[in-house]
């Protein structure tokens, strides 16, 4: 069964780094997102995105956050200068197209600021 | 604010036993509900979802989902060992709002 991959499955950075996060969603998915889970506590929504560009944000994903699609498979997170509160588990998620239709998730990144 | 809600728990079931699983979300446009159980240290993992009024099955699990109410919720028949993780629901309305999970335990 295709799968959404994500790597790598453990980052740690430097507070004040810039770090990447990369996706691979199911190739013939079109709508891709971002979630994270701080430790202990619940799956937040921070971006979807759908023929290029952001189609949803939340509060979270503040100017710090951007996103990408670089080319025809990866979709990526940048978080530009990290902070300790950043640390968390971050997953990537991809569904077909319109309609109901549920989101498959990556394993997630374990993304440790120090 | 798009709230969804659940009673953390935990949960504790005997095994074979009918696990209720319950969740009240806040934004009326919200279109359609999933349910996603997680184990520790793991991604979400879907169980179902649903987006109209009613009960849907499938095998042990059965989702209700009342609207005017604003409530959803998650049977578990015959719930196993395997069954003990941390079940999360979620509410979407263009973007995906989850509840704070429920964390279930199925005794032996």
């Amino acid at each position: 069964e295709p799968e959404v991959t994500q790597t790598p499955s453990h980052q740690v950075t430097q507070m004040g780094q810039e770090v990447i996060l990369r996706c691979v969603p199911i190739s013939n998915h079109l709508y891709f997102y971002w979630y994270r889970q701080i430790l202990g506590q619940k799956v937040e929504f921070l971006v979807s995105f759908y023929n290029n560009e952001i189609s949803e944000k939340s509060e979270i994903f503040d100017d710090q956050f951007s996103v990408e699609r670089p080319d025809g498979s990866n979709f990526t997170l940048k978080i530009r200068s990290t902070k300790l509160e950043d640390s968390a588990m971050y997953f990537c998620a991809s569904r077909p197209g319109q309609g109901v239709q549920p989101q498959h998730f990556g394993d997630g990144t374990r993304l440790s600021i120090l | 604010q798009k709230e969804v809600e659940q009673n953390s728990g935990p949960l504790s079931v005997p095994e074979g036993a009918i696990a209720s699983l319950n969740c009240t979300y806040s934004d009326r446009g919200s279109q359609s509900f999933f349910w996603y159980r997680q184990y520790s240290g793991k991604s979400p993992e879907l169980i179902m979802f649903i987006y109209s009024n009613g009960d849907k099955e499938d095998g042990r699990f059965t989702a209700q989902l009342n609207k005017a109410s604003q409530y959803v919720s998650l049977l578990i028949r015959d719930s196993q060992p395997s069954d003990s993780a941390t079940y999360l629901c979620a509410a979407n309305n263009n973007d995906m709002r989850f509840g704070a999970g429920t964390r279930l335990t199925v005794k032996p």
